[in-house]
């Protein structure tokens, strides 16, 4: 029973446009949430988190919005840079460990 | 302030044999966890260690894998008996908190069982 779910594999953007990744998970009770960016070869490193007392938490480029009703977050980057290139990963931490998702891959295209 | 440190950063063992990943974490950080990235999947925690005691090891293999993470040194996640199926990315991360902080992660162990 997998708590986290990213179901898109794989997202193409073209530069300079929105990049939308999402993720949805299935504990009402989950407070605390994060998105993680990877590149190849290297480990995961913190990009954004937010509270369940928030629904939106904005940081530069990156803004991470989250439906408690629908158990749903999601992760806007704008404008996307080919620097963006990475698997983005949703987590979520109760007890000070995280569950992660699979991940999303993106692509941003010059 | 150096980062998570992992080493080695690529392994090869031959199956029967022992792995041995170590993981120095941040300073100041007393809050070790292991993950596991198996091939085209996301990390899958196994263990949560602070100092000298494993806090919850849900995540870990019931046989061959042990973990520690010692008064002095790094933390080191042992594989005994190695198999096809270890063959993974194990990754470690530390935090200076136990509670809703991010996790600053190694770079990785990429074990391959040969």
């Amino acid at each position: 029973d997998q708590q986290v779910k990213q179901n898109s594999p794989s997202l193409s953007v073209q530069e300079g446009r929105i990049s939308i990744l999402n993720c949805d998970y299935t504990n009402s009770m989950f407070d605390y949430f994060l998105w993680y960016k990877k590149y190849p070869a290297e480990g995961p490193t913190f990009l954004i988190s937010i509270s369940s007392i928030k629904d939106k938490n904005e940081d530069g480029r990156f803004t991470v919005f989250l439906n408690k009703s629908a158990k749903h977050l999601s992760l806007h980057i704008v404008p996307s840079q080919p620097g963006d290139s990475a698997v983005y990963f949703c987590a979520v931490n109760p007890a000070g460990k995280s569950t992660f998702g699979d991940g999303t891959t993106l692509t941003v295209k010059p | 302030n150096a980062g998570v440190m992992q080493n080695p950063r690529h392994l090869v063992r031959r199956r029967g044999q022992e792995a041995r990943l170590r993981c120095s974490p941040m300073k100041g950080h007393s809050h070790v966890y292991w993950y596991r990235q198996l091939p085209e999947e996301g990390l899958k925690f196994m263990v949560y260690l602070q100092k000298e005691n494993i806090i919850d090891e849900s995540g870990m293999p019931k046989e061959r894998f042990s973990a520690e993470f010692p008064k002095e040194g790094p933390s080191i996640l042992r594989i005994q008996q190695v198999v096809r199926g270890d063959s993974a990315a194990y990754f470690c991360a530390s935090s200076p908190s136990l509670m809703n902080t991010e996790a600053f992660f190694g770079q990785g162990t990429r074990l391959t069982v040969v």
